[in-house]
């Protein structure tokens, strides 16, 4: 089946640094990868999409000066949360659809990000 | 627009005895329809789908479901479940490819079922 690598699981980081996560369909290209946010004990929240080779398309009330996206590949995406603070302690998750398929997502396993 | 309701937030169940975790959707165009489960501090592993075609399908893990269009349901069953099911089940929904630009997943807030031995 198709696997969504996403690093790293975990970074602790102090208030005011940013932070890389990776994105990587291993086995399949991606046109489009998703961004999710999700608080304890909710649902995922959807930030943004993410196109290959165009700008990112960011749901209300998401900073895009905040949370920067870049598709630059068919197989990897990244999130960068910049100036990170306290309040941006979450889990994120990322998904990618196939170039062949528009319908299913695939899910990585997700990055805990907590900022001291 | 499409929304997913999940009534249940927690669902607690003995090994071995039956489940069914309920979905609602609403939708204006015609949909697809997804089970996913998650474990703890991990991504969404996808249970099942409904594309179309037979309204009875079946995922990974002895689960399945059954789309019922005019009661707007996706309920999520299994005849016997085991301690491993114990995880957080979300219901999604997404526009279908008739209706592009309506392809994004819309999450319920999840149920978590919880087995007791």
């Amino acid at each position: 089946g198709a696997v969504v690598s996403q690093h790293p699981s975990r970074v602790i980081c102090k208030s005011g640094t940013s932070v890389k996560i990776e994105c990587r369909s291993l086995d399949f290209q991606a046109t489009t990868m998703f961004w999710y946010r999700q608080f304890p004990k909710q649902s995922l929240m959807l930030m943004a999409t993410s196109n290959e080779g165009s700008k990112a398309t960011y749901e209300q009330g998401v900073e895009k000066d905040k949370f920067l996206i870049n598709h630059a590949s068919l197989t990897l995406s990244t999130l960068t949360v910049t100036s990170a603070h306290p309040e941006d302690s979450s889990f994120y998750i990322c998904s990618a659809r196939s170039t062949g398929g528009r319908v299913i997502q695939y899910f990585g396993a997700g990055t805990r990000l907590s900022v001291l | 627009a499409q929304s997913v309701t999940q009534l249940d937030s927690q669902v607690p169940v003995f090994e071995e005895a039956p489940v069914e975790l309920r979905c609602n959707y609403s939708s204006s165009v015609s949909v697809y329809l997804f089970w996913y489960v998650q474990y703890p501090n991990q991504g969404l592993q996808l249970l099942l789908k409904y594309l179309s075609g037979s309204t009875l399908v079946k995922g990974i893990n002895g689960f399945e479901a059954e789309f019922n269009k005019s009661q707007t349901s996706f309920h999520l069953r299994k005849p016997s479940v085991h301690i491993s099911d114990t995880a957080e089940y979300f219901c999604a929904v997404s526009g279908s490819i008739s209706n592009f630009g309506n392809e994004k997943l819309t999450f319920g807030t999840g149920t978590r079922l919880t087995i007791i031995p």
